[in-house]
């Protein structure tokens, strides 16, 4: 079973809209952080926000949120007054207390192409 | 600046021809690790590292060998590189490696190998 489900491949946006990102994950770690990345089409990873499994408040970082449902599972990330330059590939990424190779990767979702349009 | 550095980033190269990536932070991080970003397959681990002188296969590692000799130092060697290893390649550092460290991500670094 995949770990981080990302269910839209490819998003819309209307400049200045606010827009989610949705992402689903599976552990039974109890100890686990939550991660979204943005990927430019130059390439690079660019970390946004984290959300640790026992923060009781939902994350925040400038524009970006993170809609943190502990028992659904689920890390929305919420990009509020989109930007033409928030236009990218994002990522949603888990990495657990103990994995089960041990290898305390970030496991990463196939991401969602955002497009914010003019 | 605290960062993680790659090189090179760009890469060109011919089937059979070793080549080694560098990569580099300057955060004293404990935890590294190499990833492979590839269409469609998404974000794979190669190799990571505990420590200095602590390495292990993550995913994928056929093909490639790692060594820390130093903390600060990763490198990814391709002993015998082909076009199946072709693809976006990202060292990354933690301070730790507990679920609630951020890694932090060099620049990449785009191998093509013919």
């Amino acid at each position: 079973a995949q770990k981080i489900t990302q269910t839209q491949p490819g998003m819309f946006v209307q400049e200045k809209e606010a827009v989610t990102l949705d992402c689903t994950y599976d552990t039974s770690d109890p100890s686990y952080g939550l991660f979204w990345y943005k990927q430019p089409s130059s390439g690079e990873m660019i970390f946004l926000i984290y959300q640790g499994s026992y923060d009781q408040q939902n994350a925040t970082e400038g524009r970006y949120s993170l809609n943190f449902q502990k028992a659904r599972k689920s890390a929305n990330l919420v990009i509020s007054a989109s930007q033409l330059g928030d236009s990218a590939m994002y990522f949603c990424a888990m990495r657990e207390g103990y994995s089960g190779a041990g290898s305390y990767q970030l496991t990463f979702g196939k991401g969602t192409k955002l497009s914010v349009i003019p | 600046e605290a960062q993680v550095t790659q090189n090179p980033r760009y890469l060109i190269t011919v089937t059979g021809k070793k080549l080694t990536v560098t990569c580099s932070q300057n955060m004293n991080h404990e935890y590294m690790s190499w990833y492979r970003q590839d269409p469609g397959l998404g974000l794979r681990q190669i190799y990571y590292s505990m420590n200095v002188e602590v390495t292990d296969k993550g995913d994928v590692p056929e093909g490639y060998k790692v060594s820390r000799k130093e903390k600060r130092n990763f490198p990814l060697i391709l002993e015998s590189p082909s076009p199946n290893q072709t693809s976006l390649y990202f060292c990354a550092s933690s301070l730790l490696a507990g679920a609630f460290d951020e890694q932090f991500f060099g620049p990449g670094t785009r191998l093509t190998v013919l």
